[in-house]
């Protein structure tokens, strides 16, 4: 059993729809990562949130914007997406940034219509 | 940042048999892992090793940080094997992932 869980694993939503991925962890970790994965290309960084605050925006565009409510959830909310927006999603979450074994979620799938 | 680079690109093995995947980075890092995401996406941990070697079952793990590769080895292959396989290495305090490899274990 994975201890990083992801809701919802699928999503379908139009270019107009606001919707949010969810993620917690329960390992005490304080980093958590979004990262979207397209097809066997690797996980490319999106956001991390060290000690609730945060830390990079990998220059994401403003219809992605994380949230992250206390040190075990992580949101990521969405609005006015794109078709070529659609991907994996991936959060994870590590001791601190950069530091210790990082773990991941299932995935949420997200399929832009 | 980092570059890393893993290869084969792409691998199609028989089932049963033996196989050596290499990530290779080009600066010093602080730690390494390798993951294997499955066909439904998932990354599942398979190695934390950021120097020497560690196994565990069919699947072992060496890294070489002064000469800045690792290698996985997969040891009568199955076809659950199957997906990518990435390594992970830490510098300052980002992860850097590689390129993968992707495995297809036919029965």
């Amino acid at each position: 059993d994975t201890e990083v869980t992801q809701t919802p694993k699928h999503l379908v939503m139009g270019m107009t729809n606001k919707k949010s991925l969810k993620c917690e962890q329960h390992m005490g970790h304080r980093a958590m990562y979004w990262y979207k994965q397209k097809a066997k290309k690797p996980p490319e960084l999106m956001f991390v949130y060290s000690y609730e605050k945060l830390s990079i925006n990998e220059s994401v565009p403003s219809r992605f914007s994380p949230e992250c409510p206390n040190s075990s959830l992580l949101n990521l909310h969405l609005h006015a997406l794109q078709p070529e927006d659609s991907a994996l999603y991936l959060c994870a979450s590590s001791h601190a940034q950069g530091n210790g074994e990082l773990f991941f979620g299932e995935g949420s799938r997200l399929t832009v219509l | 940042g980092i570059q890393v680079e893993q290869s084969p690109p792409d691998l199609i093995l028989q089932e049963g048999a033996n196989s050596t995947l290499r990530c290779n980075f080009s600066d010093s890092v602080n730690n390494l892992q390798w993951f294997h995401q499955n066909p439904w996406g998932q990354l599942i941990n398979l190695f934390y090793i950021p120097s020497g070697t560690k196994q565990n079952g069919r699947l072992s793990a060496t890294t070489v940080a002064t000469e800045r590769y690792s290698l996985l080895y997969i040891s009568s292959s199955q076809t659950t094997d199957s997906g990518v396989y990435f390594c992970a290495v830490v510098a300052g305090n980002q992860f850097y992932f590689g390129t993968g490899t992707s495995l297809t274990v036919i029965p």
